[in-house]
């Protein structure tokens, strides 16, 4: 099993560039999640699908949007993207159940000029 | 609200030197907590998790946590530092709450330096 993959694994854009990260899952998990990492701030959410036709903000949305094109992806788009946006993205999954825990891709690194 | 701490953006110990990472939780309910490694350049990696069973949990690569309700505090520990250890840790507490329910909140961070 590959787990969590995500392409690309860098990424360089122009202010108002547009992109989208892709992320699949092949361990039949239910819910996804796009996290973003800053130093010193954590991982803070972006948006998560719980199931399948399902998405949800998070914490930080502003910019972005989400597709759940089905059960093994889940796509984070950049429609204009800021130097603000400059951060490592995570993808992540999760089956259900009790302990909820997450299983995360290797990250897209992604630079904004 | 729920919420985790970790005290100590930085840590150094000496290779063989009990290892020693700070978290505490804010939690209304019985909550269920998560350490993550991530090592340089790397995803998150699930170290241990504490669901409501046994208060001392042990993880991968010698790490154990400790629940302790009265203190809400889930510190990670690891009785002897190797070079190999050298990460950035995470903490992370499961909201238990609404549509959000199964959501992660995670700490700021702590980096382990290990020092020969």
């Amino acid at each position: 099993n590959a787990g969590v993959t995500q392409t690309p694994k860098f990424q360089v854009l122009k202010t108002g560039q547009s992109m989208t990260l892709q992320c699949a899952q092949d361990m039949n998990h239910n819910s996804m999640y796009w996290y973003r990492q800053d130093p010193g701030m954590g991982l803070r959410l972006i948006y998560y699908s719980a199931s399948e036709g399902t998405t949800d903000k998070g914490e930080v949305p502003n910019g972005y949007n989400v597709s759940r094109l089905n059960k093994r992806e889940f796509s984070l788009r950049l429609e204009s993207a800021a130097p603000s946006q400059t951060s490592v993205y995570f993808c992540a999954s999760s089956p259900q159940g009790i302990s909820y825990e997450q299983y995360f891709g290797p990250g897209t690194r992604l630079t904004v000029t | 609200a729920q919420s985790v701490t970790q005290l100590g953006s930085h840590v150094s110990v000496s290779e063989g030197a009990l290892v020693l990472l700070r978290c505490n939780y804010s939690s209304s309910v019985p909550p269920y907590l998560f350490w993550y490694v991530q090592y340089p350049n790397q995803g998150l990696q699930l170290l241990l998790k504490y669901t409501s069973a046994a208060t001392l949990v042990k993880g991968i690569n010698g790490f154990e946590a400790e629940f302790k309700k009265s203190e809400t505090s889930f510190h990670l520990t690891k009785p002897s530092a190797h070079m190999s250890d050298a990460a950035e840790y995470f903490c992370a507490v499961r909201l238990n709450y609404g549509g959000s329910q199964g959501n992660l909140i995670f700490g700021k961070g702590t980096k382990l330096s290990v020092k020969p």
